[in-house]
C-alpha cells in the first residue's frame, strides 16, 4: 500500500538555522513526490516537485530512492517559513497520497 | 491565475442532514479531487474525477458520493451526515498532464 509518513509533527527552529522536515514513502512502483505548504489562513499550494529538481524560496528536496526519501531542506530558516508542510505522493497523477504534515515554527 | 472556489467557508449541520459542498474551478481542468483535512491525518482523498460523469474511490469513499455533471464544477454529497464527518474538506483540480494540484480554500463543515 502507498504511505507517506512524516515523524515530526512540530518543528521547531531559530531563525538563521538550517531546517530539515523528513518524508519517507512506501510505493512499490517510480511515485512522483512533492512538497506542498499551508501558510496560515491561506489556502494549499505547491512548494516543489521532486522531477523538477528546483529551488523555490530556498527549499531543496532530494528524492532517494534507496531510503525511499524526500526530505526537505533549507540552509537559513526564516520567520516566514513557518506554516505547515506536507509530503506527497502520486502515481500518475490520479490517486494522491499525503503525510500527516509537520508544522514549522520559525522563531524569531 | 487558476481559482478554485468552494461553495461556503463554514457549514454546521445536523445529524442526518443531507449535505452538498459545491466546488468549480475556471480553468478548464479535467481533474477534480475531494480531500478531507484533519489534524495529525493530513489529507485523505475522498473521490476524484478525471472527466465529465466520471468519478473515482479515493482512499475514504464510506458516506460520501460525487456528482460532475460539468467540468468546471464537482460536488461532493454526504447523504446522511454523522458526526465523525466533521472535518475540513478541501477541493483540488489539475489540468491533464499536470501533476500540480490547486487548492480552494476549504469549507469547515461541523456536524452536531
Amino acid at each position: 500500500a502507498q504511505r507517506v509518513t512524516q515523524p515530526e509533527k512540530l518543528l521547531s527552529v531559530f531563525k538563521g538555522a538550517p531546517v530539515e522536515l523528513k518524508c519517507n514513502y512506501s510505493y512499490s512502483g517510480s511515485p512522483e513526490l512533492f512538497w506542498y505548504v499551508q501558510y496560515s489562513r491561506q489556502r494549499l499550494q505547491l512548494l516543489l516537485r521532486h522531477i523538477s529538481r528546483e529551488s523555490i524560496k530556498g527549499f531543496t528536496a532530494d528524492l532517494n530512492k534507496g531510503e525511499t526519501s524526500f526530505h526537505l531542506k533549507k540552509p537559513f530558516a526564516q520567520e516566514e517559513d513557518s506554516a505547515m508542510y506536507y509530503c506527497a505522493l502520486t502515481n500518475y497523477g490520479q490517486n494522491f497520497v499525503f503525510g500527516p504534515g509537520t508544522r514549522l515554527s520559525v522563531l524569531p | 491565475d487558476v481559482k478554485v472556489t468552494q461553495s461556503s467557508r463554514y457549514l454546521v449541520k445536523r445529524t442526518g442532514e443531507k449535505v452538498f459542498l459545491e466546488c468549480v474551478q475556471d480553468m478548464d481542468h479535467e481533474n477534480m479531487f475531494w480531500y478531507r483535512q484533519d489534524p495529525g491525518l493530513g489529507l485523505r482523498l475522498i473521490y476524484f474525477s478525471y472527466d465529465v460523469k466520471m468519478k473515482e474511490k479515493g482512499d475514504i469513499p464510506e458516506g460520501y458520493s460525487v456528482s460532475r455533471e460539468k467540468k468546471e464544477r464537482f460536488s461532493l454529497i454526504l447523504e446522511s451526515a454523522s458526526t465523525n464527518q466533521t472535518s475540513m474538506y478541501l477541493c483540488a483540480s489539475r489540468p491533464d498532464k499536470v501533476y500540480e494540484q490547486y487548492f480552494g480554500p476549504g469549507t469547515r463543515l461541523t456536524v452536531t
